[in-house]
């Protein structure tokens, strides 16, 4: 089955640590995206990926560092120096020839600092 | 302001009823409009896309867009304790997507 995979589900964090989300595709989809989800606000777009080795500061993106070496995986880590890190990170990817724009989420990992 | 208002709920209805969820928006360049769902502790999945204004009709769920009054609409007939979700409403002013703005989402609660 084609699908996004995220992991872990569940992290917690201790104050001053750096961690990585992962989010791996098998959906050969070029586009990736990293999104932050916190109650009472909409999804919100962290960095995004068109292709392998190139990707872009999304609305907030201090704080947070993505890589891009394999068109599969665009794994997010969370460092010390984003304030706020408790949140559910949701990663997407979208088949850029398809005029809908549907994004495809994974589901999700909950990060919290303690 | 927000550029994409929506009411957080929670919304109760009994099985069986129509349920109206609504967005509305600032930015009249936004001319494609999505509705995902998305079920606790999921990623959220597309349910209606609309292009423009006008109407769309899927199944038991209707997506409604009017620019002229900037505020989006998706109906949902005949709703199922299944519909328990929370329903976002999202928009893109153009093809690239890259800037698709969400609004809050609506938790919608279905009683059997």
């Amino acid at each position: 089955d084609g699908g996004i995979t995220q992991s872990p589900k569940y992290l917690f964090r201790k104050e001053g640590q750096n961690v990585t989300l992962s989010c791996e595709q098998n959906l050969n989809h070029d586009a990736m995206y990293w999104y932050r989800q916190d109650p009472g606000q909409g999804l919100r777009l962290i960095y995004y990926s068109q292709i392998v080795n190139d990707f872009q500061k999304g609305d907030i993106a201090e704080g947070y560092s993505v890589s891009r070496e394999k068109k599969e995986s665009f794994p997010l880590t969370v460092t010390s120096a984003q304030k706020n890190p408790t949140a559910f990170y949701l990663c997407a990817s979208r088949e850029v020839k398809l005029s809908t724009g549907e994004l495809f989420f994974g589901e999700g990992s909950r990060l919290t600092v303690l | 302001q927000k550029e994409v208002e929506q009411d957080p709920g929670p919304l109760s209805v009994p099985e069986g009823a129509i349920v109206s969820l609504n967005c509305t928006y600032s930015n009249s360049a936004f001319q494609y409009f999505m509705w995902y769902r998305q079920y606790s502790r999921k990623g959220p999945e597309l349910l209606m896309y609309t292009y423009s204004s006008g109407n769309k009709e899927d199944g038991r769920f209707t997506a409604q867009v009017d620019k002229s009054s900037k505020y989006i609409s998706l109906f949902i007939r005949d709703s199922q304790p299944s519909d328990s979700a929370t329903y976002l409403c999202a928009m893109s002013a153009d093809t690239g997507f890259q800037k698709l703005v969400f609004g809050t989402g609506t938790r919608l609660l279905v009683s059997p």
